[in-house]
């Protein structure tokens, strides 16, 4: 049973470019939550989707977007970029369950670096 | 935002000693959460623990959640030296999914 996948695993870009960063979730998960982790600190939230919409949403401006598709899988994507934006971005997913919070898998990132 | 913070920010102990890291939050929670991440690649989930409970153990590990001090520990007990790896907990709020994330401490077995 494969776990969260994500591709690419590094990514280098300029500064003013647009980046997109795929998702695949855990077999039988309905649920992708994407985070970014700068350098020395903890994830922070970006947004979650679920049922093709996006759920939830951190405080990130508008150039950060997303998709779900019909088969869960997930789409990151960053407009404008900006040195800022290098950082880890990992996607994590989970069973939706409105009577209890469910575990997040998380998948093994990919590196962002913005020059 | 960070919603806590780990204490302390790095720790270096003896393989088999134990090791106790602390985590503390800001705002009423559902649970906490507890993660292990080596070289800045993926979370590996350790443990949950819900709001109404005090401890929880699994293998090596064992958590305590203190909801009146807004706290939380993690002790690995009899320490690897693959245990080398930053720590992170993280909150969930009632009434959503997003996990919110210390700061991290950095934790060194040396053989």
């Amino acid at each position: 049973d494969a776990g969260v996948t994500q591709s690419p695993t590094h990514l280098i870009k300029t500064r003013g470019q647009q980046v997109t960063l795929r998702c695949s979730p855990k077999s039988g998960h309905d649920t992708v939550s994407w985070y970014q982790q700068a350098l020395g600190q903890g994830p922070q939230f970006i947004f979650q989707y679920y049922e093709e919409e996006e759920r939830q949403r951190g405080n990130f401006p508008d150039r950060f977007s997303g998709h779900q598709f019909p088969n869960y899988s997930s789409e990151l994507n960053v407009n404008a970029l900006l040195l800022g934006d290098s950082a880890l971005y990992l996607c994590a997913s989970s069973l939706l369950n409105y009577f209890s919070y469910n575990e997040q898998f998380f998948g093994p990132g990919t590196r962002l670096t913005v020059l | 935002s960070q919603q806590g913070e780990e204490d302390p920010q790095a720790l270096s102990i003896q393989e088999g000693e134990n090791a106790t890291m602390n985590c503390s939050y800001k705002t009423s929670i559902n649970n906490l959460q507890w993660y292990r991440q080596n070289s800045g690649r993926g979370l590996v989930h350790l443990i949950l623990i819900r709001s109404n409970e005090r401890e929880k153990h699994s293998g090596r590990l064992r958590v305590t959640l203190d909801t009146s001090k807004k706290s939380s520990s993690l002790l690995i007990t009899a320490s690897r030296a693959a245990d080398t790896a930053s720590y992170f907990c993280a909150t969930m709020n009632f009434g959503n999914e997003k996990l919110t994330f210390g700061t991290g401490t950095r934790l060194t077995i040396i053989p």
